[in-house]
């Protein structure tokens, strides 16, 4: 099984470029995340959709926007990078349960430097 | 602010030497708890969670983890380190009703021969 795939794992981007990062599950799963980590300070949310058609913002929102294309895949856009974006990301997903109380899945990661 | 506080960013044992990493919530109402392991370049994989029932959570790897509500807290052990325990360690929570996974800071561990 693929699980969470992740694309690119890496990028380096100059101040003021756009760029996508893709994310696909393929466990059917109906909650999908994106987390930042950076050193010291965890995992810190980003977006979320909790389920298709619905997305709602994390801790640390400003700077991207996101899209639920569909159930499996959800994106995570920078519309103008910033120095301060330059970070790990990390796709999660979540299988639906009455009390969400289930694990999250990760991708791999996607290494972004933003010079 | 809800929030989850891991005590020590970095722990250093011996192999064969006890591990305890440090974990505590701060709420009133206990989450649902859990540990992640994230090992160099890759993505976090979950060791336990403890959601109800038994307060002694046992995990991969011989890990386990027991919560303890008066504590507020819910710390991780492993009686005998391996070298390949060696990785980054996030406790995390899911407040009640929230679809949000917080997670604290984490604790680097490093295993020495």
């Amino acid at each position: 099984n693929a699980g969470v795939t992740q694309t690119p794992k890496f990028q380096v981007l100059k101040t003021g470029q756009s760029m996508t990062l893709q994310c696909a599950q393929d466990m059917n799963h109906n909650s999908m995340y994106w987390y930042r980590q950076d050193p010291g300070m965890g995992l810190r949310l980003i977006y979320y959709s909790a389920s298709e058609g619905t997305t709602d913002k994390g801790e640390v929102p400003n700077g991207y926007n996101v899209s639920r294309l569909n159930k499996r895949e959800f994106s995570l856009r920078l519309e103008s990078a910033a120095p301060s974006q330059t970070s790990v990301y990390f796709c999660a997903s979540r299988p639906r349960d009455y009390a969400n109380t289930g694990e999250l899945f990760f991708g791999e990661g996607s290494r972004l430097t933003v010079l | 602010a809800q929030s989850v506080t891991q005590l020590g960013s970095h722990v250093s044992v011996s192999e064969g030497a006890l591990v305890l990493l440090r974990c505590n919530y701060s709420s009133s109402v206990p989450p649902y708890l859990f540990w992640y392991v994230q090992y160099p370049n890759q993505g976090l994989q979950l060791l336990l969670k403890y959601t109800t029932g038994a307060t002694l959570v046992k995990g991969i790897n011989g890990f386990e983890a027991e919560f303890k509500k008066s504590e507020t807290s819910f710390h991780l052990t492993k009686p005998s380190a391996h070298m390949s325990d060696a990785a980054e360690y996030f406790c995390a929570v899911i407040y009640t009703g929230g679809f949000k996974t917080i997670f604290g800071a984490g604790t680097r561990l490093f295993v020495k021969a």
